[in-house]
């Protein structure tokens, strides 16, 4: 089947460093990839739309200039958590999209800012 | 709004027994319900979909769920759990094509 590989699976960082996630399709090619974030105990939320060639689409209440999304293939798209603060500490998990519309996920990471 | 609700966030069963992890939809139009399967350090995996063919639906590994109208519900089921079905499960709802809707997810124990 499809595989998404997200790296890191793990990172720790310290409060105002900036982090980069990358989510990669590996042997198909995926237009739209999506972006959700976990808190413990909660649900996956989605936080953004990632389209190739073209702004990400953020969910309500997702701040566009923390969160970086870019899209620049059809196979990798990076979420950049910037000036992280340790609110921002969560498990963060990438979806990609082929051409039957099937979702694939990535292994997540989980980041710890402290 | 459409939304799924997990019922236990931890299920613990022992090997052999029936598995049943619990979820429940809210929707106010014919809904597209998943059920997902993370295992430790992997990505989720598609166990299963509804789509409005038929009630029931078989999915990999030997797992299967109803979708029951009259009571809103997508239950996960198994006959006999095995060692290596140990992982969290999760419910989803498709909103539309841009947005699925998770649960919170259930973890999964089988003892020995």
């Amino acid at each position: 089947g499809a595989v998404v590989s997200q790296h890191p699976s793990w990172v720790i960082c310290k409060s105002g460093t900036s982090v980069k996630i990358e989510c990669r399709s590996l042997d198909f090619q995926a237009t739209t990839m999506f972006w959700y974030r976990q808190f413990p105990k909660q649900s996956l939320m989605l936080m953004a739309t990632s389209n190739e060639g073209s702004k990400a689409t953020y969910e309500q209440g997702v701040e566009k200039d923390k969160f970086l999304i870019n899209h620049a293939s059809l196979t990798l798209s990076t979420l950049t958590v910037t000036s992280a603060h340790p609110e921002d500490s969560s498990f963060y998990i990438c979806s990609a999209r082929d051409d039957g519309e099937k979702l694939f996920f990535g292994s997540g990471t989980q980041l710890s800012v402290l | 709004a459409q939304s799924v609700t997990q019922l236990g966030s931890h299920v613990s069963v022992s090997e052999g027994a029936l598995v049943l992890l619990r979820c429940n939809y809210s929707s106010s139009v014919p809904p597209y319900l998943f059920w997902y399967v993370q295992y430790p350090n992997q990505g989720l995996q598609l166990l299963l979909k509804y789509t409005s063919a038929a009630t029931l639906v078989k999915g990999i590994n030997g797992f299967e769920a109803e979708f029951k109208k009259s009571e809103t519900s997508f239950h996960l089921t198994k006959p006999s759990a095995h060692m290596s079905d140990a992982a969290e499960y999760f419910c989803a709802v498709r909103i539309n094509n841009n947005d699925m809707r998770f649960g919170a997810g259930t973890r999964l124990t089988v003892k020995p």
